[in-house]
């Protein structure tokens, strides 16, 4: 079946470090990967996504490359900042029938930056 | 543009209870999903909902239902609480035409069983 492992957490990094969080995914073919971001008190939002293998999300200084062969999509970042303390989920869509609406989430990593 | 709005933001039931909540998801936007999200199993897809029709279901007992208006607005009713069902419940919705997995998560409704 499908599933999303991530690193558990929590992360403590002091700011301006840089931020891997490791995720790798097991599918049937070749899903559609993301990572979402929770802040305090909000909802999840996406903050990139990827299609196919070797393709690159990006947004907000945040990166993760499709790993097929690796079956990975780890994000990182090399300057975090303050702001950037949020729960992180790394995702897939499911291929086929019965996958709109229906993503595949990791548990979450908690990251905190220190000032 | 407004977001998602969910509500009640946070209530608490007793076990055997049952509860309505509610989703009410961007304008224009056709498709609504809810999950559940606690500590142990983290986020778990309940259902979604397409032009008033059920499209995809999780893995959840019948206790769990849901149904969609016209106006796209959704409601999800949980019968005969248990104490396990304490958790944030997610609604999210999108544009339910294409598969992208970009979905518009509201804040949740905070669900207590005591």
């Amino acid at each position: 079946g499908n599933s999303v492992t991530q690193m558990e957490g929590p992360v403590t990094l002091s700011e301006e470090a840089f931020l891997t969080i490791n995720c790798t995914y097991t599918a049937t073919g070749y899903p559609s990967l993301f990572w979402y971001v929770q802040y305090p008190g909000e909802g999840l939002q996406l903050l990139l996504k990827a299609t196919k293998a070797d393709d690159k999300g990006s947004n907000k200084g945040f990166e993760a490359t499709y790993r097929k062969e690796t079956t990975s999509f780890h994000l990182e970042k090399g300057s975090v900042q303050v702001s950037d303390s949020a729960v992180y989920f790394c995702a897939l869509t499911p291929l086929g029938k019965g996958s709109q609406g229906n993503l595949i989430f990791g548990k979450g990593t908690k990251l905190s930056v220190k000032p | 543009k407004a977001g998602v709005t969910q509500t009640p933001r946070y209530l608490i039931k007793t076990r055997g209870q049952q509860v309505t909540l509610s989703c009410s998801p961007i304008s224009g936007h056709r498709s609504v999903s809810w999950y559940q999200q606690t500590p142990g199993q983290g986020l778990q897809f309940l259902f979604e909902y397409f032009s008033e029709t059920q499209r995809n279901k999780g893995n959840f007992p019948g206790r769990f239902s849901g149904r969609q208006f016209s106006n796209s607005r959704s409601e999800m009713n949980v019968s005969t609480l248990e104490l396990g069902d304490s958790a944030l419940y997610l609604c999210a919705s999108s544009t339910g035409t294409t598969n992208t997995g970009e979905l518009f998560f509201g804040e949740g409704s905070r669900l207590t069983v005591l």
